[in-house]
């Protein structure tokens, strides 16, 4: 069964990077046929994708966030991970990984990591 | 960018009513990339249905996804109590900003 499990820190200082992996088990993140994405969650937000990433090298990144945002893919670990640089507390959310069936729908999810920025 | 707008945010209804839930889309999209999602409080979104209209594996068919060009709806026919939730359209990257459905 395919599961997806974010990890990194919980809190993260202003201006510093925020860093997250998530680990995919049950299937091979190097499949051509899907991206892995992430989406974050917060009260102010609702629900926004940061970017997603397909094994080919193919990639989306959210236009507001483009500057600051990484998704890359470790096919050795079977991992995706984000990195999101220059966090004001506006970044303070619940950060998912997912599979992205091309550029239509996500599913699994993982069950998400809150982040805080915060000194 | 396309932008989702769901109605109504909150739709409070009882066990066994039908709930009908709205997504509009800021321009004509291609029902392929139209998604329906569930979240229930501290858990991630579950997809429901995909290509505007067709359930994901496990989902009861008292869940149904209708629409085109820039409008879409989500119907369920005899709501149980685990189906009170706050339910997201998404196409592509964007997503809805979600309607509650409360008891």
């Amino acid at each position: 069964q395919m599961q997806l499990q974010e990890s990194g820190p919980g809190l993260v200082q202003p201006s510093e990077t925020l860093s997250l992996t998530c680990s995919v088990s049950g299937v091979s993140v190097s499949s051509s046929a899907f991206y892995w994405g992430w989406i974050r969650q917060s009260p102010g937000r609702g629900l926004e994708c940061l970017g997603s990433v397909s094994y080919t090298g193919t990639s989306y990144y959210r236009p507001s966030l483009r500057s600051r945002v990484s998704i890359s893919i470790d096919t050795s670990k079977n991992e995706v991970s984000l990195r999101l640089s220059s966090v004001t507390a506006a970044d303070t959310a619940t950060y998912f990984c997912a599979r992205q069936y091309g550029s239509a729908w996500f599913a699994p999810w993982g069950q998400g990591t809150l982040v805080t920025v915060a000194s | 960018d396309i932008v989702l707008t769901q109605s109504p945010d909150t739709l409070s209804l009882s066990p066994g009513e039908r709930a009908t839930l709205s997504c509009r889309a800021s321009q004509s999209v291609s029902n392929t990339y139209l998604g329906w999602y569930q979240q229930t409080p501290g858990q991630a979104p579950r997809l429901l249905i995909s290509g505007a209209s067709s359930r994901a594996a496990g989902i009861p068919d008292r869940f149904s996804g209708s629409g085109s060009g820039t409008d879409f709806t989500l119907t369920i026919t005899r709501l149980e109590p685990e189906d009170f939730a706050v339910y997201y359209c998404q196409y592509q990257r964007e997503f809805g900003q979600g309607t509650k459905v409360e008891i």
